[in-house]
């Protein structure tokens, strides 16, 4: 079945410029997870959503970054303002959450974000 | 807290075994993760270990886990170039919303 897809897959920006990032869950999945992962680094968790209930935003590094999460599914990050050490790949992952473990988080390809 | 450490490269030949080594500080973790990244993708779930197993076998991979000393490995046997890759370990917790992950070993398969 389809996975988990992000778009863009390349985001090429100017510094102070807003971008948005786009992630498609696997179908059925309640939980969404978005990640960031800079050159040599692991993952870094940014923000969590669980179905309906509010997200675990405590991963966002500045208040320049924001999601959302539409009807449950789909979900975009957005960054204002960019700055250069915004410059990763983020990740985005969705999970089942049925609430037995283990609740296996299965990622999309990313998108690589470039501030110039 | 969580903190995983791994180590970060390894050459092997092809043909040969690989193991892959990653500690962790959080005692409570329920379950350990590998996961597979290859160049240009996303987290590719490899295999995961219950935090009361010792041991995970899955085809050519063997997953070791030391809960005194906080330690889990993967062992690749007869290591193929398609397992050239970046290799991460993490842990999940109950009541956690994240993995904490590691910072990945990155493996290189010698033809």
């Amino acid at each position: 079945g389809a996975g988990v897809s992000q778009s863009p897959s390349n985001k090429v920006t100017e510094k102070g410029k807003d971008v948005e990032l786009r992630c498609d869950p696997i179908s059925g999945h309640t939980a969404l997870y978005w990640y960031r992962q800079s050159l040599g680094q692991g993952l870094e968790f940014l923000i969590y959503f669980q179905g309906n209930s509010a997200p675990d935003k405590s991963g966002l590094p500045s208040d320049r970054f924001s999601a959302e999460r539409t009807g449950g599914s789909v979900s975009t990050l957005t960054i204002q303002r960019t700055q250069q050490e915004d410059s990763a790949v983020y990740l985005c992952a969705s999970s089942l959450n049925s609430g037995r473990p283990p609740d296996t988080q299965y990622f999309g390809p990313g998108t690589r974000l470039t501030v110039l | 807290g969580e903190d995983v450490e791994q180590s970060l490269f390894l050459s092997v030949r092809e043909g040969d075994s690989s193991v892959i080594n990653c500690t962790y500080t959080d005692s409570s973790s329920t379950y350990l993760y590998w996961y597979k990244q290859e160049p240009g993708a996303g987290l590719q779930l490899l295999t995961y270990i219950f935090s009361n197993m010792d041991m995970k076998q899955d085809q050519r991979l063997t997953v070791l886990l030391n809960k005194k000393d906080k330690h889990l490995s993967l062992r690749i046997a007869d290591t193929q170039t398609g397992d050239s890759a970046i290799y991460f370990c993490a842990e999940w917790t109950y009541g956690n919303n994240r993995l904490a992950f590691g910072k990945g070993n990155q493996v290189v398969v010698i033809p």
